[in-house]
This record gives structure tokens, sequence and C-alpha cells, in this order.
């Protein structure tokens, strides 16, 4: 069982905002950054926002990332068929010396 | 430009050792900046963290609580590479398992991914 909660979906059509929340403890989130990962399932998963709010070279910055307390979120504006994948949060847990992921949450572009 | 490349067996029996090696490009295994991680990923438990190697002033690990008694993660500083060990593997094992270098607190470079799959 994750220690960092997501909701399983989100959708939207092409052109909306989605907001994917990660719900975590003061362990995690609260004591440490968090990261936010795109991945297709068989591919390597892609660093999309780290520290919370910076995004890597060429990440496009339809992508941002917030974190407030025990809470982050990553948000996806113009949403693009592309963007069709699963994401997961992500973060060092300090009271288990574990870096954990998020459950995941799966994006469909209606 | 750095790169990972991981090999390694992608066909197991259950109670077998698990074994593969990431091979490193661009960066040093003994980077006092970087760690590397094993991560797996399948369809039942998303994305797992496995554990990492890391060199400060010496080498350090750290393990997934769940793999501690069975898993072992070493570099080698000669091939510039390092290495996942996990022992007494069952079906639960199966997924597709990446390398991922840590830089900044978040892994920006990944292995191509190995799909290892634990059968009878």
């Amino acid at each position: 069982q994750s220690v960092l909660t997501q909701p399983p979906s989100a959708s939207g059509t092409p052109g909306q905002r989605v907001t994917i929340s990660c719900s975590g403890s003061d362990s995690n989130i609260r004591s440490n950054t968090v990261n936010w990962y795109q991945h297709l399932p068989g591919t390597a998963p892609k660093l999309l926002i780290l520290r919370n709010d910076q995004r890597p070279s060429g990440v496009p910055d339809r992508f941002s990332g917030s974190k407030s307390g025990t809470s982050a979120s990553l948000a996806i504006s113009g949403l693009q068929s592309e963007d069709e994948a699963d994401y997961y949060c992500a973060a060092w847990d300090g009271s288990l010396s574990n870096y954990v992921f998020g459950t995941g949450t799966k994006v469909t572009v209606l | 430009q750095v790169q990972l490349q991981q090999s390694g067996p992608g066909l197991l029996k259950p109670s077998q050792t698990l074994a593969l090696t990431c091979a490193i490009s661009g960066d040093s295994v003994s980077s006092k900046s970087v760690a590397w991680n094993w991560i797996r990923h399948s369809p039942s438990r998303g994305l797992e963290w496995l554990g990492r190697t890391y060199y400060r002033s010496k080498w350090s690990n750290d393990y997934a609580i769940s793999l501690r008694s069975r898993i072992n993660i070493s570099p080698d500083t000669s091939k510039n590479q390092f290495s996942l060990q996990l022992n007494s593997v069952t079906p639960d094992d199966t997924g597709v398992y990446f390398c991922a270098r840590t830089n900044m607190g978040a892994n920006d470079k990944w292995g191509q991914g190995t799909l290892v799959t634990v059968s009878s």
C-alpha cells in the first residue's frame, strides 16, 4: 500500500485543464519536495516536475506543480491527446527512509 | 549525455535470484551528488521504488522496507555500473525493472527497462 494517495483516474477534452492531487503526510510531502512522473506502461517514466514546481528542460509549460502542507497537485492545462498516460507523484519519506510513489492516476483525453 | 543501459535475464523460476546490471555512460557511479536506483512497475502495484546506492564519503544503501531481507544493490566502480540482486523471487516479483539516476532529488535519467517474468 502506497503512502501517497492519488485519484485512480482523471479525464478531460482537448484544451481543458486537468488537476491531479497527491495526499501524503508529515514524513513525506510536508518534509520533502515532491516530484511528478509521466508513464506510458512499457516505456521508461519521464520526469515532469521536480522540487514541487520546477520543470526540467524540455517539459512544456502546460505542466505545473504545487505543494501545500501534506498535499501536492499536478495541473495539465491545454490538454492534448499525447498527454494520455499514467501520472505518479513521489517523495522521500523520512520515517521509512524510502522513496515513495503515489498510487498513480490514469489521465484519459476524451 | 547521460545514458543507462540495462542487462540481465528476463525469465526466472520461483526461488531463483534476479540479477540485473545498469551500465552508466556520461556520469560516474561514484559521483557524490547523485544516487543510483532500481524501480519496478507492475499493473497491480504501479511504480515501486526498490532501493538505491550512493557515494558520499563512503558507500551507502537504502532499501524498500518490504524487500530488505532479500535485496542487494551494489556498485562496480571498475565498470562504472551498478547491480540489483533480488533473492527468492516469486510470481509477485514479475514486472518491468528500471534503473534510474537521482539528481537534485528526482529521478531524471532512466534505463530502458527489463521485463522480468517469474513463472514455473
